[in-house]
């Protein structure tokens, strides 16, 4: 049974670049959430995709977007890239939307130049 | 507003001995509280959860979390430490009240333990 997974691994981009983040979900799980762990900091909420809509938001700019697709795998996309977006970014998915039972995938870490 | 504060960054612990990762929240209602612990190029791993009723709670890996509503506290411990417990660990809270997603994180305990 897979867990989740993410790709790609590493990402390094430049300021104003656009990025593209993947995620699949433990199978089974109809719900994915995207985090942002910046370093030295906890993972901070940044939204949730159930049944291909943006249910919760965090307190992230329009520049943060995703999309989740039929099978349930999401992207995660930030446009306009700053410096300060250079994190740690997990995916954790879950089964239904208001579950505090959820399992993180490995993360991908982006670096913005 | 609900918050988690982790005091300490890093915990040194010997082999064998007992630990404790100390965390402090805040909340406007009732608490849920958990621990999640973090590998090197791992994602979170789930260890435990307060929701209600017996204030002590047991996880996973033999790891125990005591709730403690006055001091509003919900250390970790666990009785004799290994050195495969060397990792991050995340303190995290939500009001009861409140969607699972807004659940908060701590700034996480480094775990060192030294054979």
């Amino acid at each position: 049974d897979a867990g989740v997974t993410q790709s790609p691994t590493h990402l390094i981009k430049t300021r104003g670049q656009q990025v593209t983040l993947r995620c699949s979900p433990k199978s089974g799980h109809d719900t994915v959430s995207w985090y942002q762990q910046a370093l030295g900091q906890g993972p901070q909420f940044i939204f949730q995709y159930y049944e291909e809509e943006e249910r919760q938001r965090g307190n992230f700019p329009d520049r943060f977007s995703g999309h989740q697709f039929p099978n349930y795998s999401s992207e995660l996309n930030v446009n306009a890239l700053l410096l300060g977006d250079s994190a740690l970014y997990l995916c954790a998915s879950s089964l239904g939307v208001d579950t505090d039972t959820q399992y993180f995938g490995p993360g991908t870490r982006l670096t913005v130049l | 507003a609900q918050s988690v504060a982790q005091p300490e960054d890093q915990v040194n612990v010997a082999e064998g001995n007992p630990l404790t990762v100390k965390c402090t929240y805040s909340v406007s209602g009732n608490p849920y509280l958990f621990w999640y612990v973090q590998y090197p190029n791992r994602g979170l791993q789930f260890l435990l959860k307060y929701i209600t009723g017996d204030n002590l709670v047991k996880g996973s890996y033999g790891f125990e979390a005591e709730f403690n509503k006055s001091q509003t506290s919900f250390h970790l411990k666990k009785p004799s430490a290994l050195v495969s417990d060397s990792a991050l660990y995340f303190c995290a809270v939500r009001d009861s009240e409140s969607s699972a997603s807004k659940i908060i994180f701590g700034s996480g305990t480094r775990l060192s333990i030294r054979p």
